[in-house]
């Protein structure tokens, strides 16, 4: 049983462009949320999908998105990347809303130049 | 590999001691609390959690201990050994959210 997954491993992008990251969540799980953490410091809450819509978002700005396919799978994307955004971005699943323990990806390293 | 304990806090501990971990929480309203294990490279790993309504839970080889009256939360592993090197983090969670807000980290090192 594969658990989340994430890609890609590394990226480095410019200043200014934009990026997409993918995670699928753990089989039987249909609940995916994403975190920033930036090093040295605890993973941040950006948002979390549900039924293909975004239920709770965090601090972040608008240039964060994402998306949530019918198979459960999501991505989350960057606009108009800065310097700060360099960091390990995580993907979490649960099966369902609830109190349910999430379970985490390895991670997108993401380095912005 | 992925480092994610520059800065933070540094507990040494020697191979076969007990270990504590401390963490303090800001949020009163929180209901549910959450112990991660951080490895270089890899994701959060869940370890225990315990609700606000108790004070203790075991489980194995860790204990988590609740005051909610000073907002203080501790991680206690028992008999440490090298695998347990990481970098610990306590969370939190408000009541029907998933949303886990997560505190400092403490870098857990084992010397053998």
């Amino acid at each position: 049983d594969a658990g989340v997954t994430q890609s890609p491993t590394h990226l480095i992008k410019t200043r200014g462009q934009q990026v997409t990251l993918r995670c699928s969540p753990k089989s039987g799980h249909d609940t995916v949320s994403w975190y920033q953490q930036a090093l040295g410091q605890g993973p941040q809450f950006i948002f979390q999908y549900y039924e293909e819509e975004e239920r709770q978002r965090g601090n972040f700005p608008d240039r964060f998105s994402g998306h949530q396919f019918p198979n459960y799978s999501s991505e989350l994307n960057v606009n108009a990347l800065l310097l700060g955004d360099s960091a390990l971005y995580l993907c979490a699943s649960s099966p369902g809303l609830g109190e349910y323990e999430q379970y985490f990806g390895p991670g997108t390293r993401l380095t912005v130049t | 590999g992925e480092s994610v304990g520059l800065h933070l806090p540094t507990l040494s501990v020697q191979e076969g001691d007990n270990s504590i971990i401390n963490c303090a929480y800001s949020n009163s309203a929180s209901d549910y609390f959450i112990w991660y294990k951080q490895e270089s490279g890899k994701g959060p790993q869940f370890i225990i959690d315990i609700r606000s309504n108790m004070d203790k839970r075991q489980g194995q080889r860790v204990t988590v201990l609740l005051n909610k009256t000073v907002k203080h939360l501790s991680l206690q592993i028992a008999a440490t050994q090298p695998g347990d090197s990481a970098v610990y983090f306590c969370a939190e969670r408000g009541w029907g959210y998933q949303k886990v807000t997560f505190g400092i980290g403490t870098k857990l090192q084992v010397i053998p």
